[in-house]
């Protein structure tokens, strides 16, 4: 079965402090895909990553970057140096190739001024 | 810009009445199309599976007679939520897969927000 925990319901941070939201996953298929999607007020689902499972490099993209290891089943979430426009829910999702999505029961990150 | 277009973007319906949720790939065909909904502070749960010219295949604890789906064409599917009730109020997703391959990507739509009175 698959399964994707976010331990982390909501979180708080000051604006220019780093924050970490943390998914960990559970899958028996050796490929398989990883994605983060940012949910802002508006509701619409912004893709901002996709990892496949052989692809085990660490991603930086501006403030965002990405830590996958394999041998813990985690792909947790870093944003440098926050900002309040960061605020939103953010889900971590897992697709097995061929099947559907399963995400996460999200976290809400509010990055206060 | 949008490669997946959702409409409408919010509905407003009396209890009873049936409301139709579109949703259009732009620039692909898509064999297969998704439909979520998504309560409250909760996460998206996926309702049905929709594949072109064929019947959809509902989640366990989905009706398919209140939530009828229809994908007539490779660029639309249609979400019918039929004599809605103010427990369907909520936040429906659809979502298109691009066709073929390992690679195949997965585009969602904005969202409607239903609310039913």
């Amino acid at each position: 079965a698959q399964k994707v925990t976010q331990a982390q319901t909501e979180i708080s941070v000051v604006e220019k402090e780093d924050v970490t939201l943390d998914c960990v996953y559970e899958t028996r298929d050796t490929t398989y895909y990883l994605f983060w999607y940012k949910q802002p007020p508006s509701g619409e689902l912004v893709f901002l990553i996709r990892r496949n499972s052989f692809d085990e490099q660490n991603e930086i993209s501006g403030r965002y970057s990405w830590n996958f290891q394999k041998s813990t089943s985690s792909f947790n979430f870093t944003i440098t140096a926050s900002q309040v426009v960061d605020s939103a829910v953010y889900f971590c999702a897992l697709r097995n190739y061929g099947q559907n999505f399963v995400f996460g029961p999200g976290t809400r990150l509010s990055v206060l001024p | 810009g949008a490669v997946v277009s959702q409409h409408p973007s919010r509905v407003i319906c009396k209890s009873g009445t049936s409301v139709k949720i579109e949703c259009r790939s732009l620039d692909f065909q898509a064999t297969t199309m998704f439909w979520y909904r998504q309560f409250p502070k909760q996460s998206l749960m996926l309702m049905a599976t929709s594949n072109e010219g064929s019947k959809a295949t509902y989640e366990q604890g989905v009706e398919k007679d209140k939530f009828l789906i229809n994908h007539a064409s490779l660029t639309l599917s249609t979400l019918t939520v039929t004599s809605a009730h103010p427990e369907d109020s909520s936040f429906y997703i659809c979502s298109a897969r691009t066709s073929g391959g390992a690679q195949n990507i997965q585009y969602f739509g904005a969202g409607t927000r239903l609310s039913v009175l």
